[in-house]
């Protein structure tokens, strides 16, 4: 079945940057897109990018835009997002998420805690 | 960008009721539309795309109708473990989720 394993929680200062990684297994990493998303808490979902599995090209909600980047390895099936200048306000869970326009199967979360 | 307007934003039904939360696109998405249901604590859970269609071993109480800019998802019966916050997601054009509509037992 297919398997997202995200890395462990993170507390960043502010101006820091934080990269979380997913790994994937499953099904085959090339042949699909992965979707980060954000919630900061108590509020709702917040598309942030997605990474092509195959040609590893991206997309960046405007939002963020200069702050992220993603990647990805595909010798060790795995996705990475990075960002940076962290504030207050990102802190959040950040999920990755596979799929192509729907997002079918999703990781377990990783809280980003930004504090000074 | 898409903008999801979606309502309400909490509502409070006994089991057995029927519930219904729209969701309204700032343009027209065609039928590039899902549904998601997220527990406390958890990740979201896919229960309908394309608009209208059932995600895999979702139980057949809910369903998901509309296209174009108006879209609505039904809990036919509510169960108790229905509780939950239930969002929309547009696909047309990059990805929007609306802003969650939680579901409370009466």
């Amino acid at each position: 079945q297919v398997q997202l394993v995200q890395s462990g929680a993170e507390v960043k200062k502010p101006g820091a940057s934080v990269k979380v990684s997913c790994k994937a297994s499953g099904y085959t990493f090339t042949s699909h897109t992965l979707h980060w998303v954000r919630q900061a808490p108590g509020q709702s979902l917040e598309w942030m990018g997605w990474i092509n599995g195959g040609d590893g090209d991206t997309k960046y909600s405007q939002k963020f835009q200069g702050r992220v980047t993603i990647t990805r390895d595909t010798s060790a099936r795995s996705a990475y997002l990075e960002l940076s200048s962290l504030r207050s306000e990102d802190t959040a869970v950040y999920y990755c998420a596979r799929g192509g326009g729907t997002m079918v199967d999703w990781g377990q979360g990783t809280l980003v805690t930004v504090s000074s | 960008d898409i903008q999801m307007t979606q309502s309400p934003s909490s509502l409070s039904a006994s089991v057995g009721d029927r519930v219904t939360i729209t969701c309204q696109a700032s343009q027209d998405i065609r039928k590039y539309l899902s549904w998601y249901q997220q527990k406390p604590g958890k990740a979201p859970k896919l229960l309908i795309y394309d608009a209208s269609n059932l995600a895999t071993g979702v139980p057949t109480r809910f369903t998901g109708s509309g296209s174009g800019t108006d879209f609505t998802f039904t809990i036919s019966s509510l169960q108790p473990e229905d509780i939950a916050t239930y969002y929309c997601q547009q696909y047309h054009n990059l990805r929007t989720f609306g802003q969650g509509t939680k579901v409370e037992i009466k």
